[in-house]
């Protein structure tokens, strides 16, 4: 099983280029989530899908739109990127029953905005 | 106010010795606790989870809950070179309830010197 996998790895934008982050899980997880992580700032949530069909704002969701595609895919759209969001973003899953909160993360999407 | 804190660090800890990380929260609602590891330039990786009050060993690693205190620790036993990273603590829901999301701390970043 490869986990969670994102795509790009790097990537480098304009101001006011748009763009889609893509994640896909393999591990028949129900809920899936976006963050951010900026030095000195820890993780902080951007969107997530508790289940198929269903998305929530989380902490910072401003500037930023998703798409939960079906239970493996859930993608995340900058519309016009902005240097603030220049970032390491990443996509984590977790079974999604309210036994298990344990959520598992893909490798990363390196963006910077110029 | 963030609702899991950490200290920063960096926590220096000589090879071979025991490393002490702390976690504090202060939403009583949080009631489920997970410690990640991220060595740098990766990804977050689940290294322990934690529900009930008192210890929860693995191998070198032992998590502690003081729900009483909102407090959360994170032991290391006999530190290596490669336990150098730094190390996430996030709070989540109740056992049992519908929520999905964790909050996570800024992190700690531990270096043990040879």
């Amino acid at each position: 099983n490869a986990g969670v996998t994102q795509t790009p790895k790097f990537q480098v934008l304009k101001t006011g280029q748009s763009m889609t982050l893509q994640c896909a899980q393999d591990m028949n997880h129900n809920s899936m989530y976006w963050y951010r992580q900026d030095p000195g700032m820890g993780l902080r949530l951007i969107y997530y899908s508790a289940s198929e069909g269903t998305t929530d704002k989380g902490e910072v969701p401003n500037g930023y739109n998703v798409s939960r595609l079906n239970k493996r895919e859930f993608s995340l759209r900058l519309e016009s990127a902005a240097p603030s969001q220049t970032s390491v973003y990443f996509c984590a899953s977790n079974l999604g029953t309210a036994y298990s909160y344990e959520q598992y993360f893909g490798p990363g999407t390196r963006l910077t905005v110029t | 106010q963030k609702e899991v804190e950490q200290n920063s660090g960096p926590l220096s800890v000589p090879e071979g010795a025991i490393a002490s990380l702390n976690c504090t929260y202060s939403d009583r609602g949080s009631q489920s606790f997970f410690w990640y590891r991220q060595y740098s330039g990766k990804s977050p990786e689940l290294i322990m989870f934690i529900y009930s009050n008192g210890d929860k060993e693995d191998g070198r690693f032992t998590a502690q809950l003081n729900k009483a205190s909102q407090y959360v620790s994170l032991l290391i036993r006999d530190s290596q070179p490669s336990d150098s990273a730094t190390y996430l603590c996030a709070g989540g829901p109740l056992r049992g309830s519908s929520a999905s999301k964790i909050i996570f701390g800024s992190g700690t970043r531990l270096s043990i010197r040879p």
